[in-house]
């Protein structure tokens, strides 16, 4: 069964900061990637994804991301933090080669504070 | 154009009582999702629509859960009788087609509170 592991619960960066949320999956295949981003209020907003090919990839609001199959990581980047990407964030899973299966696996997420 | 809408956005119901959830996808959109998210919780899947077929239910946590999407729409999730552990945030999610590569978009949720 596939799982998805967001170790921290909570980070604070400073505006202007670099940003790293980490995330790690159990899946026995290459799975499908996925980070969320959750606002107070609002639905989740898909940032980017990854399926195949180049494992580095890019999203949306300047974020991009980098699947290790060695580490089984995807971890999310961003080079320069904004005081609006104070969110939740959410990395997620989804098997591809089991019939049928549609739905994603979520973690349990990682709480963005942004200070001035 | 508009996305996914759910109603009410928040629900207090008392221990025991039904509720009823409603979802209305992105029309046009094929696959249908319901998650529930407890607090300080990923989103964990509940069921999946294709049209109006339930196509996977493996998800509800009991049989107190039903989902229905009658005309390959609009959904209703309903709980019956319900529990303090069922309060949480109820996701709904529509993509355009089936499968992992559409994109999933996701309604505000409903917040029920079972007290």
């Amino acid at each position: 069964a596939q799982s998805v592991t967001q170790p921290d619960i909570h980070i604070t960066v400073s505006e202007g900061a670099s940003l790293e949320l980490r995330c790690n999956y159990s899946y026995g295949a290459t799975p499908y990637l996925f980070w969320y981003v959750q606002s107070p209020g609002q639905g989740l907003q898909l940032l980017l994804k990854y399926f195949s090919g180049d494992t580095l990839v890019q999203g949306i609001k300047g974020f991009e991301a980098e699947f290790k199959r060695s580490q089984s990581s995807f971890n999310l980047r961003k080079p320069s933090v904004h005081w609006s990407d104070a969110a939740e964030y959410f990395c997620a899973v989804g098997a591809p080669d089991q019939t049928g299966a549609n739905n994603l696996f979520f973690g349990t997420g990682t709480r963005l504070t942004v200070i001035p | 154009g508009a996305g996914v809408s759910q109603s009410p956005r928040y629900k207090v119901a008392k221990r025991g009582q039904d509720v009823a959830l409603r979802c209305d996808p992105i029309s046009g959109h094929v696959s249908l999702f319901w998650y529930q998210q407890a607090l300080g919780q990923g989103p964990e899947f509940l069921t999946y629509f294709q049209n109006e077929a339930q196509l996977d239910k493996s998800g509800l946590p009991s049989d107190r859960f039903f989902a229905e999407r009658p005309e390959g729409s609009v959904s209703t999730l309903k709980i019956q009788r319900t529990q303090q552990e069922d309060s949480a945030v109820y996701l709904c999610a529509s993509s355009l087609v089936g499968g992992l590569v559409s994109e999933q978009y996701f309604g505000p949720g409903t917040r029920l509170t079972v007290t």
